[in-house]
């Protein structure tokens, strides 16, 4: 069974100051871990994606995500916050023998200027 | 426009009628998904397919629920005898062949059953 946790329903950051929206995961093999963001009345947009390798993820928009192994963990930042960063963040992760990924509930980010 | 297209963008229909949902997806990609979304929620799978096959599908998805890949490109969607319980946001979503590949998701479909 696999689960994706979002302990935080809304995150709250001053506009130019550093973002976290926190993400754990509960797998039973090696997890493949995504971030996607979503606008109002909008689909899901991919940001960026843990398949292998290095464990710090680029993506876009200036995000990064850091894979942590130990602690089950796929944090999603951001160095310097903007107010158009406003908008819902899901985590979501699959494990190898699985074609469907499990979603988190999602994160609230809001940005004030 | 490549991306993933979904229609209609918002349907409202009164409980017991019958509603279909289009999604057409990125055009080289095999697999095609949907999904229900509900307010303060994150996307629940209900099925996949890969090319026309329809390979899973997930418990929510009541026998008033059928989907439909039958060229192995775009897919439909019906849900007969409308619940409210039906309500959401329904998203489609398409990704290449592996389950690492990135699944890039339409603007979706907003049902509201009165």
């Amino acid at each position: 069974a696999q689960s994706v946790a979002q302990p935080e329903d809304q995150v709250n950051v001053a506009e130019g100051n550093p973002l976290t929206v926190k993400c754990t995961y509960s797998v039973s093999g090696n997890p493949y871990l995504f971030w996607y963001v979503q606008y109002p009345n909008r689909g899901l947009q991919f940001l960026l994606k843990y398949i292998t390798g290095d464990n710090l993820v680029k993506g876009s928009y200036g995000f990064e995500a850091e894979f942590n192994k130990s602690q089950t963990s796929f944090h999603l930042k951001k160095p310097s916050a903007l107010v158009s960063d406003s908008a819902l963040y899901f985590c979501a992760v699959i494990t190898g023998g699985s074609y469907i990924p499990t979603f988190g509930r999602g994160t609230s980010l809001i940005v004030h200027p | 426009d490549t991306g993933v297209s979904q229609d209609p963008r918002h349907k409202i229909t009164k409980r017991g009628q019958n509603v279909t949902f289009r999604c057409d997806p990125i055009s080289e990609h095999n697999r095609l998904y949907w999904y229900r979304q509900t307010l303060g929620q994150g996307p629940e799978f209900l099925t996949y397919f890969q090319n026309e096959a329809q390979l899973e599908k997930s418990r929510l998805l009541s026998d008033r629920f059928s989907a439909e890949r039958p060229k192995g490109s775009f897919s439909t969607l019906e849900i007969q005898r409308t619940e409210q319980g039906d309500s959401a946001m329904y998203l489609c979503a398409s990704s290449l062949s592996t389950n690492t590949d990135t699944q890039y998701f339409g603007p979706g479909t907003r049902l509201t059953v009165l």
